[in-house]
């Protein structure tokens, strides 16, 4: 597609559920990322991928966050037994490689809400 | 990685140009300097990238220092249509992975 693509768009959960949020990133991107904006806040990185090398985790905020990424495309984030602080909108961005001059382009998001 | 620091806030008025400062002392050889815009609800979007001395664009321009420690996005002329959250970012080249935002700086354009 001509630009980062992120569903569902809104989602309204319970709390204990799982969630799983999708990433279609820029065609021929191969650095993907994810990160975490609550309401009035920052941008919190949570993981980042880069072609087939293992992915940087380092963001993800507990074992209840998980991501993957198939083919080198596509990107899952899963959040099982969601919490109600897991409410926030969850960004995905993608760029052509894991280096300072390149442009990341983020989707338009996917705002999670536990309750 | 650099640790940037940005004002949290500022206030301007149509057509007034607004400076915004951000700081990244640590900031090592290979790191750029890009600056996004992201308004409510939305995803943030690149606006210009830098790594030396001054960069211009449609939008905005990018001062960046000589020891390139800071560093000013400049936006000329601002409408109510810039009233958003500008963040700095300073990512480095070899491992520019974990790509960390800092706090942003809000900016309220005022009729």
């Amino acid at each position: 597609g001509a630009g980062v693509s992120q569903s569902p768009s809104n989602k309204v959960t319970e709390k204990g559920k799982d969630v799983e949020l999708r990433c279609d990133p820029i065609s021929g991107h191969t650095a993907l990322y994810w990160y975490r904006q609550s309401l009035g806040q920052g941008l919190e990185f949570l993981i980042y991928f880069q072609g087939n090398s293992a992915p940087d985790k380092s963001g993800l905020p507990s074992d209840r966050f998980s991501a993957e990424r198939t083919g080198g495309s596509v990107s899952t984030l899963t959040i099982q037994r969601t919490q109600q602080e897991d409410s926030a909108v969850y960004l995905c961005a993608s760029s052509f490689g894991g280096t300072a001059g390149n442009t990341i382009y983020f989707g338009e998001g996917s705002w999670l809400t536990v309750v | 990685l650099a640790k940037t620091t940005q004002p949290i806030s500022m206030d301007s008025y149509e057509g007034q140009e607004v400076n915004i400062t951000c700081s990244h002392n640590n900031i090592a050889t290979n790191d750029y300097i890009t600056w996004y815009q992201q308004f409510p609800s939305q995803g943030p979007r690149f606006i210009i990238q830098g790594y030396k001395t001054k960069v211009t664009n449609e939008v905005a321009s990018l001062f960046i220092p000589a020891d390139r420690k800071s560093s000013t996005l400049s936006l000329p002329r601002v409408s109510l249509s810039d009233t958003a959250v500008y963040y700095c970012l300073v990512a480095r080249g070899a491992a520019g992975n974990k790509l960390t935002f800092g706090g942003g700086t809000r900016v309220l354009v005022k009729p």
